[in-house]
C-alpha cells in the first residue's frame, strides 16, 4: 500500500523566505510526526498529532515553525523567516496511534535548504 | 528510553548474512527493541521490533537474548542496496513521551560485491 509521502522532495529557499512542508500519510493512521535530521546527525523531535488532542508541539525550535493538521489526513509544516540554519531535512512520520508505542513509518523527506 | 551500544561500522559480502549487534543491557520489562535503517539520502525504513521473543518478517530476523540485554539483527542474504545505517533503539510500548523517536550513531554496514 501507499507510504507517508512528502513534498516537495527538495526545496531551495533565500534567508528570509516562508516555506512550507506537506506531508501526507498513511491512510488510517491517527498519529503523525515531524522530526528534523541535520547533515550527519541524528532525529529531532519537532511535533506530535493525536487525533483531536491537543498536538504536542515542544520540538520547535522557535516560533518561526508552525504545523497544522487537518483532521487525520494531511499535515503543512511551515518555517517563517527561514535562516540558514533552518536547512536539514525534515521528516515526516505516521503511526495507528501513539499510545501503545506503535511503529511510526517514515516518508522520504524534503531536504531544505535556505541560502 | 534505555541507551543501546552498536559497532560504528561493519562490512559483509553480498549474498552472505549480515549480523548487527546492539547492547541494551538497561532495558526496562516494557521496552521494546526496535530496528530501524536509513539508507543514503532517504528516510528512515522500519525493519523490525520485538519484546522478548525472536521475530522474523520479509526482511530481517531479530534474535534477542534471554536476558534482554543484547539482540541481533540478522539480513538472511545480504544485497547491494542493504547498504545502509542500521538503528538500534529501544522504546518503552506505553506512557511519558515514548513516540519522541531518537536514533544513535547506528552501525554503517557496507555490502561489498
Amino acid at each position: 500500500g501507499a507510504g507517508v509521502s512528502q513534498s516537495p522532495s527538495n526545496k531551495v529557499t533565500e534567508k528570509g523566505k516562508d516555506v512550507e512542508l506537506r506531508c501526507d500519510p498513511i491512510s488510517g493512521h491517527t498519529a503523525l510526526y515531524w522530526y528534523r535530521q541535520r547533515l550527519g546527525q541524528g532525529l529531532e523531535f519537532l511535533i506530535y498529532f493525536q487525533g483531536n488532542s491537543a498536538p504536542d508541539k515542544s520540538g520547535l525550535p522557535s516560533d518561526r515553525f508552525s504545523a497544522e493538521r487537518t483532521g487525520e489526513s494531511v499535515s503543512t509544516l511551515t518555517i517563517q523567516r527561514t535562516q540558514q540554519e533552518d536547512s536539514a531535512v525534515y521528516l515526516c512520520a505516521s503511526s495507528l496511534e501513539s499510545s501503545g508505542g506503535e511503529t511510526q513509518y517514515f516518508g522520504p523527506g524534503t531536504r531544505l535548504l535556505v541560502l | 528510553d534505555a541507551k543501546t551500544t552498536q559497532p560504528p561500522s561493519m562490512d559483509c559480502a553480498e549474498g552472505r548474512a549480515a549480523n548487527l549487534p546492539c547492547n541494551h543491557s538497561t532495558i526496562s520489562g516494557n521496552e521494546y527493541v526496535y530496528w530501524y535503517r536509513q539508507i543514503h539520502s532517504q528516510g528512515p525504513q522500519y525493519i523490525i521490533h520485538g519484546l522478548k521473543n525472536n521475530e522474523t518478517n520479509e526482511m530481517a530476523s531479530l534474535i534477542i537474548t534471554e536476558d534482554r540485554k543484547s539482540s541481533t539483527l540478522i539480513l538472511p542474504h545480504a544485497t547491494l542496496r542493504d547498504t545502509a545505517v542500521y538503528y538500534c533503539i529501544v522504546r518503552a510500548n506505553s506512557g511519558g513521551s515514548n513516540y519522541k523517536l531518537t536514533f544513535g550513531k547506528g552501525t554503517l554496514l557496507t555490502v561489498n560485491p
